[in-house]
């Protein structure tokens, strides 16, 4: 069975330029999570979804960031303009809704910096 | 507000055993998991408490106490690939909610 899958791995971009983030979460997976990580930190809930509906995202700086999940599958997130703090790790993650969040499948995470 | 508290190193030798604790405030708590995470890769599951006492998967076992707000993973026989960062994070708000410690960066040597 294949896990989460992330793209693209690494991304560099200059600060004020858009850059957005692919996930496919693992099939049959209701849920998907997209967490940001910084060096040395614990990753942090930007956005969660319940098939398409987003459920909380409570933590998503929504002046700058936007993520969508159209069809309840895989789902895109988006950064525009980026600003030199979002330099990080986002961590797409999935689980079966009947488990709830007790075990997330984590994807490779995507790499952003930005100079 | 919600927060997790564990130790941000710990070094150990090989085949030894190694004890990561974890301190956490949040309303509405349900449960605690572990994840581990080797440098560059994705966060792995390795063990879920929903209720008080001991889980044993293997050479890892986790513990929690919910009275006293308090879990801890044991790892046993250890590995040089046990090197990695180690997270608790807790389940709250109505079993809704996910949220991270800040990690343990566990050092194994020969």
């Amino acid at each position: 069975e294949a896990g989460v899958v992330q793209s693209p791995r690494y991304k560099i971009i200059e600060k004020k330029q858009p850059v957005a983030f692919w996930c496919n979460p693992i099939s049959g997976h209701n849920t998907l999570y997209w967490y940001l990580q910084n060096l040395g930190q614990g990753p942090e809930l930007l956005i969660r979804y319940e098939n398409e509906e987003a459920v909380d995202d409570s933590q998503l700086p929504k002046d700058r960031f936007s993520a969508e999940r159209l069809k309840g599958v895989d789902s895109t997130l988006k950064i525009q303009p980026a600003e030199l703090g979002d330099s990080a790790v986002y961590l797409c993650a999935s689980s079966p809704s009947p488990d709830g969040p007790r075990e997330l499948f984590f994807g490779e995470g995507s790499r952003l910096t930005v100079l | 507000g919600q927060s997790l508290e564990q130790p941000s190193e710990v070094t150990a030798v090989e085949g030894a055993i190694v004890q990561i604790n974890c301190t956490y405030q949040t309303s509405g708590f349900y449960g605690l998991s572990w994840y581990q995470q080797h440098d560059g890769g994705a966060p792995t599951f390795l063990s879920y408490n929903g209720l008080d006492g001991l889980e044993e998967t293997g050479r890892f076992s986790s513990f929690l106490s919910r009275s006293d707000s308090y879990g801890y993973l044991l790892l046993q026989e250890l590995q040089m690939k046990d090197s990695a960062s180690y997270f608790c994070a807790s389940i709250s708000g109505g079993y809704n909610k996910l949220i991270f410690g800040a990690g343990t960066r566990l050092a194994v040597h020969p």
